[in-house]
């Protein structure tokens, strides 16, 4: 089956900083999504990516479609504490979706 | 506010004693999921529903039913949980444009079994 590789796992960032992370796949996928989870939470959609090489922000979170269709990032720029959380991307293909690991992200203030 | 609503939000059994928990939606979807999530991991989908149509993961437990008598509501039945079952579970809905495209998660229900 397809597997997601997300990376980091986690950050430490100080507040006001940029955040980069991202998902990448061996095989292609029609969409990706990427969430975000509070603790004790469930998953939140942040972003949707429909086509390859699509660039889409959400405030001050900007994410992309890969070209190839196997990877995607997200950036969060100017963090501020309450940007913490675990942030999972998802890749779509037909009846299939795979999460990955959650990268969890700590904003010092 | 349109939502998915998912009670209790904490649930305690006894191991080998059957639970039930139970999720609603007010937003109309046609796709209903159950997941599981142990902690810091990402969430495994155990089933879905399009309408009345039940789709199970393959990887799915048959310890693990599920019960869509509407629209509205969905249940995921435990029959007999084990230690290993102790974990969140979410569920969450879509509208059927397309499958697991733009989820919309519930809070979850923690689930301890003791």
């Amino acid at each position: 089956g397809q597997q997601l590789n997300q990376s980091p796992q986690s950050m430490f960032i100080q507040e006001g900083e940029d955040v980069s992370m991202n998902c990448t796949s061996s095989s292609i996928f029609n969409t990706w999504l990427w969430y975000k989870q509070d603790p004790g939470e469930g998953p939140v959609l942040l972003i949707a990516l429909y086509k390859a090489g699509e660039l889409t922000s959400n405030g001050r979170l900007t994410a992309q479609f890969g070209i190839t269709r196997k990877d995607s990032f997200l950036n969060i720029s100017a963090s501020i504490p309450s940007d913490v959380g675990i942030y999972f991307c998802a890749g779509q293909l037909n009846n299939d979706m795979r999460f990955g690991a959650g990268t969890r992200l700590t904003v010092k203030p | 506010d349109a939502m998915v609503i998912q009670n209790p939000r904490y649930q305690v059994t006894q191991f080998g004693k059957p639970v039930t928990l139970s999720c609603s939606q007010t937003l109309n979807h046609n796709v209903m999921y159950w997941y599981q999530q142990k902690s810091s991991q990402a969430p495994k989908l155990l089933f879905h529903y399009y309408d009345k149509d039940f789709n199970n993961e393959a990887d799915t437990p048959d310890n693990f039913q599920s019960r869509r008598p509407n629209t509205s509501f969905c249940f995921l039945d435990i029959r007999s949980p084990g230690l290993g079952d102790a974990a969140m579970y979410l569920c969450a809905t879509s509208t059927g444009r397309g499958l697991f495209l733009e989820q919309y998660f519930g809070p979850g229900t923690r689930l301890t079994v003791t």
